[in-house]
């Protein structure tokens, strides 16, 4: 059974950091790319990072590059998302979800909520 | 990337069919076959129910289907049934290897 796990999520104030972890299981990670998606409180859902499966291809949404990374340690099934200089308006949960066919994404985590506010 | 367009809310009762709109450009959905679909519950996590348009996972169920005209792709949710009540999402390719998702849709079964 295909499983993500995602942790690391908290309160921090404005322009700290945190990183965020997804545990996988139950499939062969490094087979798979692997995405970010995050859902401010009472909102849609929005494509934050993508990592290809042996972390050659990155790709980031406008509204969080150069200040967040995406890496993935294939060695531990892990997928890692470091958020530097937050803003409020990145409070959310972020889900970490598997890449399926064309790009879907087939598997999602329960999530994990940042709050950013002083 | 500007978020794809998608009604705030429709409605049917049971046994009826829905469908809810997806409405890009030209440089995201009109450009490529590359739409999915995902059913969040609250409180869960949302779930993959069309990938590529129009193609169904193992395991949903083929009362959901999936169609593109130029801009606009659609999900069709027939014999409708209580437990198809949540939010749906549309997401498609923008080019440049990013994504574009929907506003939402919350789904009512009357």
């Amino acid at each position: 059974e295909v499983q993500l796990v995602e942790s690391g999520g908290g309160l921090v104030k404005p322009g700290g950091s945190l990183r965020l972890s997804c545990a996988a299981s139950g499939f062969t990670f490094s087979s798979y790319s692997m995405n970010w998606v995050r859902q401010a409180p009472g909102k849609g859902l929005e494509w934050v990072s993508s990592i290809s499966s042996s972390s050659s291809y990155i790709y980031y949404a406008d509204s969080v590059k150069g200040r967040f990374t995406i890496s993935r340690d294939n060695a531990k099934n892990s997928l890692y998302l470091q958020m530097n200089s937050l803003r409020a308006e990145d409070t959310a949960v972020y889900y970490c979800a598997r890449g399926g066919i064309s790009g879907s994404y087939d598997y999602w985590g329960q999530g994990t909520l940042v709050t950013v506010s002083s | 990337q500007s978020a794809l367009t998608q009604p705030a809310s429709v409605s049917g009762s049971p046994g009826q069919s829905i469908t809810i709109s997806c409405t890009g450009t030209s440089s995201d959905v009109g450009s490529y076959n590359l739409v999915s679909w995902y059913q969040q519950h609250p409180g869960k996590a949302p779930k993959l129910m069309i990938y590529e348009g129009s193609k169904r996972p193992s395991g949903v169920s083929n009362r959901f289907s999936g169609s593109k005209s130029g801009n606009t792709a659609s999900l069709t949710i027939s014999g409708l049934q209580a437990e198809d009540e949540a939010d749906y999402y549309c997401c498609s390719y923008a080019g440049s290897s990013t994504r574009v998702f929907g506003g939402g849709t919350k789904l009512t079964v009357l």
